[in-house]
């Protein structure tokens, strides 16, 4: 079966600008969460959505935000970008039953995308 | 929050050889998993491993969960084994947040 599929692979933004990333989860799964990859701050979770509701946010601006689709796509925004926002932005998506994308079962990760930030 | 310490940081091997990583946790956990994170950024699932041990081909885990660990054994290396192998754990304190450590960056020379 398809994996998760993120969009776009790449980005290249201007400062100040938003932008909004696409993930779309494992068929059946209902768990989207999102993350960033940075060399500096490692892998930092963002925030998990499961049946249209964010259950979970990590420490981050509110400058970043997502939502889920009924379909349980997922999109992620940033708003008025900064030059520290370049990084890999990863989504996960799980079964989650009732439980946390890391509760009692597997997260299958997208292959990312790239985003910089000029 | 929980810590998570992976070691070593870098590892550079020869084809071949045998490797073990490892992934030490502050608190105890009810899940695990490990990952590699192949040149184009994808994270791969390798072990979904909350204790015990596991097997898939040349590589295999261990999680001691009462002693707050977790092995990922690398057998007869290859260079496509290169790449950051990470672990994740949740968080404590009954938040489902997961947290990463730092990885474990592996080059396989041919």
């Amino acid at each position: 079966k398809a994996g998760v599929t993120q969009t776009p692979r790449y980005l290249i933004k201007t400062r100040g600008q938003q932008v909004t990333l696409s993930c779309s989860p494992i068929s059946g799964h209902r768990s989207v969460s999102w993350y960033q990859q940075t060399p500096g701050q490692g892998l930092q979770f963002l925030f998990e959505y499961f049946s249209e509701t964010q259950r979970n946010k990590g420490n981050f601006p509110g400058r970043f935000s997502g939502r889920q689709f009924s379909n349980s796509r997922s999109e992620m925004n940033v708003s008025t970008l900064e030059l520290g926002d370049s990084a890999l932005y990863l989504c996960a998506s799980s079964k989650m039953l009732t439980t946390g994308v890391f509760g009692n079962t597997e997260a299958f990760f997208g292959q990312g995308t790239r985003l910089t930030v000029v | 929050g929980i810590q998570v310490e992976q070691s070593p940081p870098d590892l550079i091997l020869q084809e071949g050889a045998n490797s073990t990583l490892r992934c030490n946790f502050s608190d105890s956990v009810n899940n695990l998993q490990w990952f590699h994170q192949n040149p184009w950024g994808q994270l791969i699932n390798l072990f979904y491993i909350p204790s015990g041990t596991k097997q898939n081909g040349r590589l295999s885990a261990t999680t001691v969960a009462t002693e707050r660990y977790s092995l990922l054994y690398i057998s007869s290396s290859q260079t496509t084994d290169s790449g950051v192998y990470f672990c994740a754990v949740p968080a404590s304190g009954g938040s489902y947040i997961p947290t990463f450590g730092r990885g474990t960056s592996l080059i396989v020379h041919p």
